[in-house]
């Protein structure tokens, strides 16, 4: 089944403790990316990856890594999380621009993150 | 700028109405429009994506428009059923280069009472 998986689903951790959310996709795109959902903000985009080892900043990328090591695998990074990063966060991909702009982008179920 | 307005913020039908879901935007130099559903707990699901050069996408009872010149789409569901109680987004994809630049909308959060 094609399929965007993340994990953790819901994950709560403490200020300054380093975390990864992990994101793959069996669909073999090029094209990953990152959002964080927040009530009255909506979805912003934290960082995207065109392919492996191409990463670029999205709106929101301030406190965030990620890494683009294979195809499939998108993992996103907080180094030090704090409250402000406590959202809801997707993963999502697509075939690129050579295969075709105008495919929809697949989420992941997303992780809620809480940073007390 | 782009900016993404969605109309109303929720709503709430009895079943087998027909009804229509709004969505605007401000710069009409978009790619595709496209929209989306999310269920609580679960990531989001591609309904339709409009092409630029397109007026409409059906799929199923579902029916989106797309005006440019009037930065508008409409999401038009027929016969509604409780199943299709959600959250429905729609989404601007700028012509921001490689990047699927997708400006979103707050979302309409669509309740279909039995």
């Amino acid at each position: 089944e094609a399929q965007v998986t993340q994990n953790p689903r819901y994950l709560i951790t403490v200020t300054g403790k380093k975390l990864t959310v992990t994101c793959s996709q069996n669909m073999n795109h090029e094209y990953m990316s990152w959002y964080r959902q927040d009530p009255g903000l909506g979805l912003r985009q934290i960082y995207y990856s065109m392919n492996v080892e191409v990463t670029d900043k999205g709106d929101v990328p301030e406190g965030y890594k990620v890494s683009r090591k294979e195809k499939r695998n998108f993992p996103l990074i907080l180094e030090s999380p704090s409250p402000n990063q406590t959202s809801l966060y997707f993963c999502a991909s697509s075939p690129t621009l050579g295969e075709s702009y105008n495919s929809p982008l697949h989420f992941g179920n997303g992780t809620r993150l809480t940073v007390t | 700028k782009q900016e993404v307005t969605q109309i109303p913020a929720a709503l709430s039908v009895p079943e087998g109405e027909n009804l229509v879901l709004n969505c605007s935007f401000t710069d009409s130099a978009i790619y595709n429009l496209q929209w989306f559903r999310q269920d609580p707990g679960k990531g989001l699901t591609s309904l339709l994506l409009i092409q630029s050069s397109q007026r409409e996408q059906t799929s199923g009872r579902l029916n989106a428009s797309l005006d440019k010149s009037s930065g508008r789409s409409t999401l038009y569901i027929a016969a509604s059923q409780p199943g299709d109680s959600a959250t429905y987004l729609c989404a601007a994809s700028s012509n921001a280069g490689n990047n699927r630049k997708l400006i979103w909308g707050l979302g309409t959060s669509l309740a279909v009472n039995p």
